[in-house]
């Protein structure tokens, strides 16, 4: 199965200031179609966990422009440019381009 | 529009099993897959398995394989894990899986096994 591996596991950034999680697979996830099947997701505390970013870089319906993903093949960064009170939680990057689908350990994002 | 709505709260026994319901309240599951995931304390999100109604197909972790049966009708998915553990205390989410991004979920449903 592929494996994800998030860095760093936890954060710690000031309101105003911009934070970075890298994650990387274990194997290339670009598909025979074409897309390359890699997610975003954040989970706030007693919350489901909600969709950020879907096919690396594509935000999800609602979320703010502040969210960004970049990457390919193995190599995959979420980027949020001005962290915000609302932003604090467990964020999981997640590939489904080869079952079974795997998520990464998660990286707790807190504010200073 | 759609939402999940899943099934209550479960306590088990050790060696039970727990069948956890995921209904779709607006809308049927005919048209796309339904994904399971759990989040046991202190650890993170772990897909269990999905079921597409449309294709008449089943995936299942490897994990859970041989403990875990997925299965939908027309507005329910289902959900059901035998020979429950411990380590098998943990909130459980249903999911809409579309073009492999769960993009709507349900509140998830908090199973805990103890003796």
């Amino acid at each position: 199965e592929i494996v994800m591996t998030q860095t760093p596991r936890s954060l710690s950034v000031a309101p105003g200031q911009p934070a970075s999680i890298s994650c990387k697979s274990s194997q290339n996830l670009l598909q025979s179609d074409g897309k390359t099947y890699f997610f975003w997701y954040m989970q706030k505390a007693g919350q489901s966990p909600q969709l950020l970013m879907y096919e690396i870089s594509s935000r999800f319906s609602g979320v703010p422009d502040r969210f960004s993903g970049s990457g390919s093949g193995t190599d995959f960064t979420l980027k949020i440019s001005r962290v915000e009170a609302e932003d604090v939680g467990v964020y999981y990057c997640m590939q489904g381009t080869d079952l079974p689908y795997t998520f990464g350990q998660g990286t707790k994002l807190e504010i200073k | 529009q759609v939402q999940l709505v899943q099934s209550g709260a479960e306590v088990k026994k050790p060696g039970s099993s727990v069948k956890v319901s995921c209904q779709a309240s607006g809308g049927t599951f005919i048209n796309y897959a339904i994904t399971w995931v759990r989040l046991a304390p202190g650890q993170g999100l772990e897909w269990m398995g999905g079921i597409n109604p449309m294709f008449s197909s089943i995936n299942y972790a490897r994990k859970f394989q041989g403990r875990v049966t997925i299965s939908a009708d027309d507005s329910t998915a289902y959900m059901e894990l035998t020979g429950l553990d411990s380590e098998d205390t943990a909130i459980y989410y249903c999911a809409r899986n579309i073009s492999h991004r769960f993009d709507l979920w349900g509140r998830g449903t908090l199973v805990t096994v103890s003796s």
